[in-house]
């Protein structure tokens, strides 16, 4: 089955540039979205952005000017950079697939169904 | 934007307890709505797809209904491996994918 595994610093200095990488496994990177999604400690969930295995990406408006997600399909990876990080930026990082499920009438639902183990980042000089 | 808000916020019940956890869109998002579990030190896992679809492999005793700006996971019957937060997500809107704040569910 497909597994997820986040990889990367687990500190990064304020200002400087927080970078990720998510390897899938057992399954190829095409034909699917894929996520970022982080958790500050002790707090909630929030989605950082999706890219298609084509490179399309949408991200979230409260991050966009920071972020840049890409994949390299030869490498079955996608990463995830962010720039200019307080530490605000501290938490688990998760990487997830997101799977499309279509309806005889051809509405799209999606969801995230596998998920990375998650990585720390601390964001401390 | 569409605002996820979850009640409540966190509840106490007993192992065999029927639970109830209610997810409110800020606008309607018909049935792009789904439900998430998380566990302490552990990556959320799906549990619920398009309001109302259980996720293959999740107990039956996970349900999903609603549509529009109003949804609910109920637990019929509370198992001690369900105690852990709950998290709402919808997937209606671009961007999409806004998560509700969570519910966390512990003994009591």
């Amino acid at each position: 089955q497909v597994q997820l595994q986040e990889s990367g610093p687990g500190l990064v200095k304020p200002s400087e540039t927080l970078s990720l990488t998510c390897t899938v496994s057992g399954g190829s990177i095409s034909s699917y979205y894929w996520s970022w999604i982080r958790q500050p400690p002790g707090k909630g969930l929030e989605w950082i952005g999706y890219i298609y295995y084509s490179g399309s990406t949408n991200y979230n408006p409260s991050l966009k000017s920071r972020v840049t997600i890409s994949v390299d399909t030869s490498k079955n990876q996608f990463s995830l950079k962010l720039s200019s990080v307080t530490a605000a930026d501290t938490a688990v990082y998760y990487c997830a697939r997101i799977h499309g499920y279509s309806t005889q009438l051809g509405y799209y639902y999606y969801y995230m169904d596998v998920w990375g183990k998650g990585t720390t980042v601390t964001v401390s000089s | 934007d569409i605002q996820m808000t979850q009640s409540p916020s966190s509840l106490s019940a007993s192992v065999g307890d029927r639970v109830t956890i209610t997810c409110r869109a800020s606008q309607s998002i018909s049935s792009y709505l789904n439900w998430y579990q998380q566990k302490p030190g552990k990556a959320p896992k799906l549990l619920i797809y398009a309001a109302s679809s259980l996720q293959s492999g999740v107990p039956s005793r996970f349900s999903g209904s609603g549509s529009g700006t109003d949804f609910t996971l109920t637990i019929s019957s509370l198992q001690p491996e369900d105690f852990a937060t709950y998290y709402c997500q919808q997937s209606y809107s671009t961007p999409g994918f806004t998560f509700g704040p969570g519910t966390k569910v512990d003994i009591k």
